[in-house]
């Protein structure tokens, strides 16, 4: 069974701090890796979307790397602030307008 | 720049009562997906459409039926509502053929059932 396991599953952090997130995802085969950010009670909101033949995306202050060879993405979060208090999701495509494999997400909560 | 359009936002219904949560895709979109999101948990793929024809089918209940029409804007009808559907239930929409084929979600609508 295709699988997409996310750690550590909570976090916190303080104001102003950087963190990592990690992804193993055992889906096979691959088409992209996104990472969405979710805030309690709304919709996923994407912040990268990666290939198998890309190794790094940012978006300000998010960076995400992804390993094909090992099938692990990380996402770095720079500088935190509050407002980044939400889950992230690593999300697996297998392929065009298949659906998406939803890992159980990190729960980060950033702290003054 | 217009997004995903779910409604209601938020629904409470009995037991064994029916619900219909309506989505509008991102103008242009032709694909739109339906997760289930129960608390604590991560989505749940149910069904999708392209071009008005399911095609996808994950975890949806045979109580529950879904349809894309014509001007693209889908429906998810709920019969025989259990306590356990009560979940927030997102529709993504996506325009296929696109580089990453990325979906756009909506904000949700929160279903309770009591």
């Amino acid at each position: 069974k295709n699988q997409v396991e996310q750690s550590p599953q909570s976090l916190i952090i303080l104001e102003g701090k950087n963190c990592t997130l990690q992804c193993n995802y055992t889906v096979s085969p691959f088409s992209n890796l996104r990472w969405y950010k979710q805030d309690t009670g709304r919709g996923p909101v994407s912040l990268t979307i990666m290939t198998f033949s890309e190794n790094t995306k940012s978006n300000g202050r998010y960076t995400a790397t992804l390993d094909a060879d090992t099938k692990q993405s990380s996402l770095h979060i720079t500088a935190s602030q509050l407002s980044d208090s939400a889950s992230y999701i690593c999300v697996v495509s297998f392929s065009g307008n298949t659906p998406l494999v939803f890992g159980k997400g990190t729960r980060l909560s950033v702290i003054a | 720049a217009a997004g995903v359009i779910q409604s209601p936002r938020h629904l409470i219904k009995e037991k064994r009562e029916t619900a219909t949560l309506k989505c509008y895709p991102i103008p242009r979109h032709d694909t739109v997906y339906w997760y289930q999101q129960g608390p604590g948990q991560d989505p749940q793929f149910l069904i999708s459409f392209y071009e008005k024809m399911q095609s996808d089918k994950g975890s949806i209940p045979d109580r529950f039926s879904a349809q894309q029409f014509s001007d693209y804007h889908s429906e998810l009808n709920m019969s025989s509502l259990e306590l356990g559907d009560s979940a927030l239930y997102f529709c993504a929409s996506s325009l296929a053929g696109i580089a990453y084929n990325e979906q756009f979600f909506g904000p949700g609508t929160r279903l309770t059932v009591l």
